[in-house]
């Protein structure tokens, strides 16, 4: 079945570093790949999204390449704040059907100042 | 637009006692989603719905766990009876259709003692 791996947290990074959280994930045909931001106390809200490979999504700074080859679907943003703080979900789903999300088990950032 | 409503935000709860879980999608979205959440497990897909109709239920843990979705604008989680490792958040969101971006609530945040 399909699945979805992130790295494991929490990552731990000064105002103004580099982020990446790693994704890979497994599925058996082309899935559009997602990454869902959840704040402290709230629901999980979509970041960015692509639908096929070679495509980047981007949103509030952060970017991510589907990346057919290699599987993977890595977040980068090239400056954090500490509003950023958040646990990041990695995601897919199957163009097929009555498709669902499978979700990765979530990365949480934390940014101090 | 109001995003999707979830009532109670908070439940605490005896166990053995029954808890209902109410959701309110956007509208027009035709796709309805529960989730439940928790440190040990992460997200978990309980179940949804399109067009009002229970797709995949396979995730609902037991046959404690009922959902309903009378209308297109209304959804309930129903446990019965609760226990204590039933205690997690749990999210609802809705999706114009079942292979898009999926809309989350903020969640219930149950407890049972």
């Amino acid at each position: 079945g399909d699945s979805v791996t992130q790295m494991e947290g929490p990552v731990t990074l000064s105002e103004e570093a580099f982020l990446t959280i790693n994704c890979t994930y497994t599925a058996t045909g082309y899935p559009s790949l997602f990454w869902y931001v959840q704040y402290p106390g709230e629901g999980l809200q979509l970041l960015l999204k692509a639908t096929k490979a070679d495509d980047k999504g981007s949103n509030k700074g952060f970017e991510a390449t589907y990346r057919k080859e290699t599987t993977s679907f890595h977040l980068e943003k090239g400056s954090v704040q500490v509003s950023d703080s958040a646990v990041y979900f990695c995601a897919l789903s199957e163009n097929s059907g009555y498709s669902t999300l499978t979700f990765g088990k979530g990365t949480m950032l934390l940014v101090s100042p | 637009d109001a995003g999707v409503i979830q009532s109670p935000r908070h439940e605490v709860t005896e166990m053995g006692q029954e808890v209902t879980l109410r959701c309110k999608p956007i509208s027009g979205h035709n796709s309805l989603f529960w989730y439940r959440q928790t440190m040990m497990r992460g997200l978990e897909l309980l179940i949804y719905f399109n067009n009002n109709v229970p797709i995949d239920d396979s995730g609902m843990p037991e046959d404690r766990f009922s959902a309903k979705m009378p209308n297109a604008s209304f959804s309930t989680l129903k446990i019965q009876p609760s226990e204590p490792r039933d205690s997690a958040v749990y999210f609802c969101a809705s999706s114009p259709n079942s292979d898009n971006e999926q809309f989350f609530g903020p969640g219930t945040r149950l407890t049972v003692l």
